[in-house]
């Protein structure tokens, strides 16, 4: 499951306030991607990264950036968060044996 | 947006194969054929994928047709934990995963 693991794994935070979710693996896997999943909406691309210090846009960035100084740690940022962002968060490494990508536990955000 | 199609909801008796199928009428030449399952409000796991041949492992196998745009997912023996939401995909480094098939196994 290339050892990912995401943290917080529940908040609830207020319009307005900037919130951080953190991803980490441990397998030294190149890509790295954040989803959101709410209902009637399957999985839905907010970023992705494929090395360090270098990211790309997917289907729904608006309202998100993302950083990784580091391979290990992908960070997700809402600057300022909306009641449209309570959502579920998943993040993904690309890699393994399987050569696929391998998802965490997720993320449960409830904005207020 | 997606770029296969599925069927939104399969009902299988338990102990019975689970065959679920999949269009992928956009899939490119260099382009996998992933399945995976979401139980739950876990993140998903993955099942299986191939490129051009059927392929089998310890959860499933996977058919994809010649002209490879369709593909189906069997589950030989379903049991009530195969109960999920199936994905199918087609892609390589970048997957979009669409609303997926709910499978219910029942008894």
């Amino acid at each position: 499951d290339a050892g990912i693991t995401q943290s917080p794994r529940h908040k609830v935070t207020e319009t307005g306030t900037p919130v951080t979710l953190r991803c980490h693996q441990t397998e030294n896997h190149r890509y790295m991607y954040w989803y959101r999943q709410d209902p009637g909406h399957g999985l839905r691309l907010i970023h992705y990264s494929y090395g360090v210090k270098d990211t790309d846009k997917g289907e729904v960035s608006d309202g998100y950036s993302v950083s990784r100084s580091k391979t290990e740690d992908f960070l997700l940022t809402l600057e300022s968060a909306t009641s449209s962002q309570t959502s579920v968060y998943f993040c993904a490494a690309w890699g393994g044996t399987q050569e696929t990508q391998y998802f965490g536990p997720g993320t449960r955000l409830l904005v207020l | 947006d997606a770029k296969t199609t599925q069927p939104p909801s399969m009902d299988c008796a338990e102990g019975r194969a689970a065959n679920l199928p999949c269009n992928h009428s956009t899939i490119s030449g260099n382009e996998y054929v992933y399945w995976y399952r979401q139980i739950h409000s876990q993140g998903p796991q993955y099942i299986i994928h191939g490129l051009k041949n059927n392929e089998t492992n310890e959860m499933a196998s996977l058919i994809i047709t010649e002209d490879r745009k369709s593909s189906t997912l069997i589950l030989p023996h379903a049991t009530l934990r195969d109960t999920a939401v199936y994905y199918c995909i087609d892609g390589y480094e970048k997957l979009t995963f669409g609303t997926g098939t709910r499978l219910q196994v029942t008894l």
